[in-house]
């Protein structure tokens, strides 16, 4: 399976920042899926980024806020824009690789907004 | 799109009893089933999946079991240890077109 390498692991923004989160996969993929964890909540998919074209955003996410770069196969970005405190989350990038088995998922950004 | 529901919430097991949560999916287009384990602080870790053109699966003390007809998928966890504790999730997906429909998720607390 592919191994994914995301960061930063953590951080604490204050409101109004920004805070951009990078993933980087040790082989080439088609799709990579940015999730957002709630405390104590299940995954719920943000955006499905793929190489070449604009993302495409799940209902409620929109990319004035959550703005998706996808430059090639093994590399893609997620920014959380003037974050308040209720961005507070985990982040979590997942890509799936044909042939493999499953999806896997980079190891998460804590996310703290103060 | 896809649904995916799951139960129960929570669940403690006396250990080496087994655990057993349930899964129903909404979208007859669905043909990949994963079952994801998350201990606190770390991500999901894939530990069993099904496709759709199986009914069983089995890997050691975890079991994943497919009723197409009904849209429904468990799992069992049998000999159940105190590293079994962990929260469970469920997913559903046109593997390798599609995106991850994750279930509410099953906290599983085995009691020594």
């Amino acid at each position: 399976s592919a191994v994914i390498s995301q960061k930063p692991s953590r951080d604490i923004c204050q409101r109004g920042t920004s805070l951009t989160i990078q993933c980087q996969v040790d082989s080439q993929v088609t799709m990579m899926f940015w999730y957002r964890q709630q405390p104590g909540q299940s995954l719920t998919l943000i955006a499905t980024a793929n190489q070449g074209s604009e993302a495409t955003y799940e209902s409620g996410f929109v990319i004035d806020k959550f703005p998706i770069s996808r430059p090639n196969l093994t590399f893609s970005t997620l920014t959380v824009s003037n974050m308040s405190p209720e961005d507070s989350s985990i982040y979590l990038c997942s890509v799936s690789v044909a042939g493999a088995s499953g999806y896997t998922f980079g190891s998460g950004t804590r996310l703290t907004v103060v | 799109g896809e649904n995916v529901e799951q139960h129960p919430s929570t669940l403690s097991v006396q250990e080496g009893d087994s655990a057993v949560i349930k899964c129903t999916y909404s979208d007859s287009a669905s043909n990949y089933f994963p079952w994801y384990k998350q201990e606190l602080g770390k991500r999901p870790q894939l530990i069993i999946d099904i496709r759709s053109n199986v009914g069983e699966k089995k890997d050691q003390r975890i079991a994943v079991t497919l009723n197409k007809t009904a849209k429904h998928f468990s799992l069992h966890i049998t000999e159940t240890q105190p590293e079994d504790s962990a929260v469970y999730f469920c997913a559903a997906t046109n593997f390798g077109n599609e995106k991850l429909t994750f279930g509410t998720g099953t906290r599983l607390t085995i009691i020594p």
